[in-house]
């Protein structure tokens, strides 16, 4: 099936750091979004991306829709505690009746 | 305002029993989703309604039937729980079939004892 590999699986960092996690796939994808998990809450949809090459932004967060459509990038910059949570990146094959597909996560701490 | 609703928040059950959640959307979507997340994170889709017709199904078992009576809400019913249901379901909905851009429910957390 089609998999998503996201990585780090985890990041421990100091408040004031940036931050850089990747989600990589041997498919090709025509969506890339970048999603948001806090505790006890479902995903929030942080950032999506439409075209090849694509670099959008969202307050601190910078997200890139990889060139060969089988990649893409979250940055946060200066992260904050309330930036804690998990991570996921999510792709779509193509339009239509296709169903996201999520990568495994990254949870994200930050040390105050 | 709640834009997608779920009932209830924690439903603890023993295995055998059945039981529903049910989901609510007032985001004027047409398509709305359940998702499961085990017990390591992992976000999968299970179904996919569209104007109250199931147009995604992953290959979950027969025990578990959704049913949307409109296309504001989407309900979820699991026959004969098993130890292995135990998980958060989350309920999402977004504007047209093909859109990534969902919006997800505060998930009900399952447990089968």
């Amino acid at each position: 099936g089609q998999q998503l590999n996201q990585s780090p699986q985890s990041m421990f960092i100091q408040e004031g750091e940036d931050v850089s996690m990747n989600c990589t796939s041997s498919s090709i994808f025509n969506t890339w979004l970048w999603y948001k998990q806090d505790p006890g809450e479902g995903p929030v949809l942080l950032i999506a991306l439409y075209k090849a090459g694509e670099l959008t932004s969202n307050g601190r967060l910078t997200a890139q829709f990889g060139i060969t459509r089988k990649d893409s990038f979250l940055n946060i910059s200066a992260s904050i505690p309330s930036d804690v949570g998990i991570y996921f990146c999510a792709a779509l094959r193509r339009s239509g009746n296709t169903p996201l597909v999520f990568g495994k996560g990254t949870r994200l701490s930050v040390i105050a | 305002d709640t834009a997608v609703s779920q009932t209830p928040k924690y439903l603890v059950t023993q295995m055998g029993n059945d039981k529903s959640i049910k989901c609510e959307q007032n985001l004027g979507h047409d398509t709305m989703y359940w998702y499961k997340q085990d017990s390591k994170k992992f976000l999968k889709i299970m179904f996919s309604y569209n104007n109250k017709e199931l147009i995604i199904n992953e290959t979950v078992p027969n025990r578990f039937s959704p049913k949307s009576p409109d296309k504001a809400h989407l309900n979820l019913h699991i026959n004969s729980l098993e130890l292995g249901d135990s998980a958060v379901y989350f309920c999402a909905s977004s504007h047209g079939t093909g859109s990534g851009e969902q919006f997800f429910g505060p998930g009900t957390r399952l447990t089968v004892l």
